[in-house]
Parts: C-alpha cells; sequence; structure tokens
C-alpha cells in the first residue's frame, strides 16, 4: 500500500538555527498538508498546499515557516529561526482530492530545539 | 470554548468487552468526522470517517453519528490488548479541509 515518507525520523537542532523537514506524499496526490503534535498536546493543524501554492494556514504557521514542493515528489516545511516551543512531532499528509475520506499521515518527524 | 472534547482517560476495559469513546463539539458547521487510534510515539492511523447521522460499521469497529446532540462515538467490540492506544477524533467544519482533533482517549484494554 502506499505510504506517505517523511525524513529525518528525528532531528536535534540549536535554537535560532533553520531547520528542513522532508515529506514524500504519495504519488498521485495534490493536495498537501502539515500538522504538528507537541508532547501531551493535540495534533494542530499548520497548512495545507496545492496547486503549487497554500491553501490554507493556521495561526501558528507565522512568518518562520514555510512550505515548498521544489520537485515532483518532495514536499518541504522550513522553519528559519527555531524557537523551543517548536520541538514537536511534525506529520505530513496528503490526499488525492478534496472529497475527504481522511488523511494518512506520515510516521512523522520528532523535531527537538535545544 | 474547546472545538472538539474527549474525556482524556485513561478508560480500562477487560478483553473482550466493548469499548465505547465519546467525542463532542462545538461547531454546528461541523461535516465530516473521523476516528484516528494513535500509539505512543507514533502517527495517528485513520480508523474511519463518517458524514451522515446514524450508524458505520466496519469490522469490530462502529462509528455513530448524532449532528443534532453534536457527538459522535466509537465502539469497538471484542476489545484486544492491541486496541491499547489513544484514540482520536477529528471533524472539519464547512469551508475548510482542515482536520480539528481532539486531545485523545487513552483505552487500556486489560488480559
Amino acid at each position: 500500500e502506499p505510504e506517505v515518507t517523511q525524513t529525518p525520523s528525528h532531528q536535534v537542532t540549536q535554537m535560532g538555527q533553520e531547520v528542513i523537514l522532508r515529506c514524500v506524499p504519495i504519488s498521485n496526490h495534490l493536495y498537501f498538508y502539515w500538522y504538528r503534535q507537541i508532547l501531551g498536546q493535540k495534533v494542530e493543524f499548520l497548512v495545507s498546499f496545492y496547486n503549487n501554492e497554500i491553501s490554507e494556514k493556521s495561526e501558528i504557521f507565522d512568518d518562520q515557516f514555510s512550505v515548498e514542493r521544489p520537485d515532483g515528489s518532495n514536499f518541504t516545511l522550513k522553519i528559519r529561526s527555531t524557537k523551543l516551543e517548536d520541538s514537536a512531532m511534525y506529520f505530513c499528509a496528503s490526499t488525492k482530492d478534496r472529497t475527504n475520506y481522511g488523511y494518512t499521515f506520515g510516521s512523522g518527524t520528532r523535531l527537538t530545539v535545544v | 470554548q474547546k472545538e472538539v472534547e474527549q474525556n482524556s482517560g485513561p478508560l480500562s476495559v477487560p478483553e473482550g468487552a466493548i469499548a465505547s469513546l465519546n467525542c463532542t463539539y462545538s461547531d454546528r458547521g461541523s461535516q465530516s468526522f473521523f476516528w484516528y487510534r494513535q500509539y505512543s510515539g507514533k502517527s495517528p492511523e485513520l480508523i474511519m470517517s463518517i458524514y451522515s447521522n446514524g450508524d458505520k460499521e466496519d469490522g469490530r469497529f462502529t462509528a455513530q453519528l448524532n449532528k443534532a446532540s453534536q457527538y459522535v462515538s466509537l465502539l469497538i467490540r471484542d476489545s484486544q490488548p492491541s486496541d491499547s492506544a489513544t484514540y482520536l477524533c477529528a471533524l472539519t467544519t464547512s469551508g475548510t479541509y482542515k482536520y480539528i482533533f481532539g486531545t485523545g482517549t487513552r483505552l487500556k484494554v486489560l488480559a
């Protein structure tokens, strides 16, 4: 069964550094999403992306965050200057269309900011 | 006001029993509802979705939706120790495709 792949599985970074989290969505999917989950808290929406544009974003997704689809297969989340409170699990998801049958999430990247 | 509310648990049930997980929501415009299972340190896995009032069954799982009362529930029949996990309720509201998650209910199935 096709799956969403995320790398790295765990990243440790110093506060103030830039990080790029990578996702390879399912190949024929057109809609892409990032969510995050701070330890012990709920899963929170960050951003959705379609046709090389952000289609929706949350208040969390401020100027420190950006997303990109640099080629036909990768979908990346960049955090420009990491803060301690950015430490969380970051999940990528993709869907073929907007019919809302439910996302398949990738296995996640655990980001630890020290 | 919280958008999606779940009892954090833990809910403990003996093996073979029915586990009942509940979720209430505040936005009457909520349209699509999902149950996810999340094991510790792992990503959420989709169990099932429900869009219309009533029951929807898939194997040992039954989702129930009551839009008038603004709740959605998940029943797990013949609970197994491997069902021990956190169960997340999620929904979409009108005009958006982002998912709003509850904090989850931790289920423990005792062997």
